[in-house]
């Protein structure tokens, strides 16, 4: 799974509460990137970085922030889980470059009841 | 905001070789055709990339068309494990960000 270990895999959580999830790698790749997955959507970009403590939005990034303060952690958080955010959440790393690809995590699958 | 267009499903028997077309008419000089694919549940998986001539690796072959805008993922002998969606994405260069659309659901059948 080229060194990317998101946690946790599985998680249930209460309408209202914050919810932090975890992208750890191995790879000291520069860019990382937060993907939610919903069924007839594929996958959609929520927050992504180019660097330490360099973020930007992705096309879905309302009420969800993020923060890398190492280049082996991206933390993606839900200030206040509403059921919308009921989702399966892929985290991707990358290195510069325009022929790179991007290699996956296994997923976090969160339910917000 | 997906910049690629596929069949939303296709079907592949055992065996025989698996086209799957991928149209990218809006595609710029410098942006490259990736593809992935998922199995189930499981995180996408890479295949290939490429930007003007086509490839080929260990699991697949690139056919981009001359004008770019439309290129071509062949699978030479699909077997089951082949099943899975197939997402050919154009990388926004400046972004350096990967958009997803909803892919092509292959099913290879025995």
């Amino acid at each position: 799974d080229a060194g990317i270990t998101q946690s946790p895999r599985h998680k249930v959580t209460e309408t209202g509460t914050p919810v932090t999830l975890r992208c750890h790698q191995t790879e000291n790749h520069r860019y990382m990137y937060w993907y939610r997955q919903d069924p007839g959507h594929g996958l959609r970009l929520i927050h992504y970085s180019y660097g330490v403590k360099d973020t930007d939005k992705g096309e879905v990034s309302d009420g969800y922030s993020v923060s890398r303060s190492k280049t082996e952690d991206f933390l993606l958080t839900l200030e206040s889980a509403t059921s919308s955010q009921t989702s399966v959440y892929f985290c991707a790393i990358r290195e510069p470059g325009q022929g790179t690809e991007a290699f996956f995590g296994q997923g976090t699958r969160l339910t917000v009841v | 905001d997906a910049k690629t267009t596929q069949p939303p499903s296709m079907d592949c028997a055992e065996g025989r070789a698996a086209n799957l077309p991928c149209n990218h008419s809006t595609i710029s000089g410098n942006e490259y055709v990736y593809w992935y694919r998922q199995i189930h549940s499981q995180g996408p998986q890479y295949i290939i990339h490429g930007l003007k001539n086509n490839e080929t690796n260990e699991m697949a072959s690139l056919i981009i068309t001359e004008d770019r805008k439309s290129s071509t993922l062949i699978l030479p002998h699909a077997t089951l494990r082949d099943t899975a969606v197939y997402y050919c994405i154009v990388r926004v260069a400046a972004g350096n960000q990967f958009y997803f659309g909803t892919g092509t659901s292959l099913t290879v059948i025995p």
